[in-house]
């Protein structure tokens, strides 16, 4: 079982560029999550999805998209890059939104926007 | 505005203990959790709390008292590694997880 699956795992791109970061789990997770970590601040939620054909906001989704279509793939998009949106994406997934809910994340993509 | 303080690094000797806070300022609250998060690698959970007590798990254990808006996490035998980031992190009343910046544990021999 691999669990929750991000791709690429780095990329450098230039600005202005669109580019997609890939995100799927196999672990039937109804919730998915995205998030960026940046040096010195937490973990900052970008996009959630609570179940499949529902995504919402979080704290800072400007410039950023995500889609649904089913339950195991979260793919986010960044419609055109910009150097502040250098960063480590995490992809997140738990099972729901309760209270005692554990996260499972996937390895990060490391993303160098120039 | 929501917030979530825990220091930003700590030096503690293999085979001693140490005791990470953090406190916190959220719109509700639906728990706190700790993730331990190793260079260049994914968080991973530790601990969950929603009452007050203390948690204990193996050689860690967790501490929250929800008047005070604090937690701790009790780290045991120290061993080489338990070197990595601690991540405090409060469900608020959205369910959302606030997460702190992280607390860097270096475990020196």
């Amino acid at each position: 079982i691999a669990g929750i699956t991000q791709a690429p795992t780095s990329q450098i791109l230039a600005a202005g560029r669109r580019m997609t970061l890939r995100c799927t789990q196999d672990m039937r997770h109804n919730a998915m999550y995205w998030y960026r970590q940046d040096l010195g601040l937490g973990l900052r939620l970008i996009h959630y999805s609570n179940t499949a054909g529902t995504t919402g906001k979080g704290e800072v989704p400007d410039g950023y998209s995500v889609s649904r279509a089913n339950t195991d793939d979260f793919p986010l998009t960044l419609a055109s890059a910009v150097p502040s949106q250098t960063s480590v994406y995490f992809c997140a997934s738990s099972t729901g939104t309760g209270g005692n809910t554990e996260a499972f994340f996937g390895q990060g993509t490391r993303l160098t926007v120039v | 505005g929501q917030n979530i303080d825990q220091p930003t690094e700590m030096t503690a000797t293999e085979g001693a203990i140490v005791q990470i806070n953090c406190t916190y300022q959220t719109s509700g609250f639906n728990g706190l959790f700790w993730y331990q998060q190793h260079a260049g690698e994914a968080p991973t959970f530790l601990s969950y709390n929603v009452l007050d007590g203390l948690e204990e798990k193996g050689r860690f254990s967790s501490f929250l008292s929800r008047s005070k808006g604090y937690s701790y996490l009790l780290l045991k035998e120290l061993q080489m590694k338990d070197s990595a980031s601690y991540l405090c992190a409060v469900m608020d009343s959205n369910y959302q997880l606030i997460w702190g910046a992280g607390t860097k544990l270096i475990i020196k021999p």
